[in-house]
């Protein structure tokens, strides 16, 4: 089926631990978004890519980088993981927002869990 | 800065009954605003949307009500189900390239049979 994969679904890492969180779209779509999910803060952007080659910061890029590898895999790496990134990452994608063609499509998450 | 606000993070409603989720936005220059509905342990969806042209737009049991003079925005569902038991999101293009969206904070809606 086509849409957005993330792996892996659960991870615990220690503090000061790296790990790459993968994603990849199967839909063309020319950008890609890193969100977290945090109880009653909702969905905060990390990074975002509006197109192949392109990587900026969102609203909470501190302790992350991301990569934008080709059109279809989009990235986000931790490289010294801290207890207040343990939280739920979900990627997305979209298409160009044209008529009722608006919003995103979500990967199903990951959990993070930093100790 | 959050400019796209849920102020109750939960709604408890009865099956069969109306249920409304209420979202205020801060930035007068959102032209367009999705409502996203989230299970657990999966990606929200996407529900229904407005644009700012419009003050209602309904997609069955759904419907989204704008009211750009106060900031806000309600989506209703008529009749709930226990299978809107869900959180919701309201959520903004934020404008610029790379079309980012803004979100609340969400609701937590339960129907209880």
């Amino acid at each position: 089926n086509a849409g957005v994969t993330q792996t892996p679904k659960f991870q615990v890492l220690k503090t000061g631990q790296s790990m790459t969180l993968q994603c990849a779209q199967d839909m063309n779509h020319n950008s890609m978004y890193w969100y977290r999910q945090d109880p009653g803060m909702g969905l905060r952007l990390i990074y975002y890519s509006a197109s192949e080659g392109t990587t900026d910061k969102g609203e909470v890029p501190n302790g992350y980088n991301v990569s934008r590898l080709n059109k279809r895999e989009f990235s986000l790496r931790l490289e010294s993981a801290a207890p207040s990134q343990t939280s739920v990452y979900f990627c997305a994608s979209s298409g160009p927002w044209t008529g009722a063609n608006y919003g995103y499509t979500f990967g199903s998450g990951t959990r993070l869990t930093v100790v | 800065d959050q400019q796209v606000k849920q102020n109750s993070p939960s709604l408890s409603v009865q099956e069969g009954r109306i249920s409304i989720l209420n979202c205020d936005y801060t930035n007068s220059m959102f032209d367009y605003f999705l409502w996203y509905k989230k299970y657990p342990a999966e990606g929200p969806t996407f529900l229904i949307s407005i644009s700012s042209i419009k003050d209602k737009n309904e997609d069955g049991r759904f419907t989204v009500f704008l009211n750009k003079s106060a900031k806000h925005l309600s989506l209703h569902i008529v009749p709930s189900q226990p299978g809107d038991s869900a959180v919701y999101f309201c959520a903004a293009p934020r404008g610029g390239a790379g079309n980012m969206l803004t979100f609340g904070g969400g609701t937590r809606l339960m129907v209880k049979p």
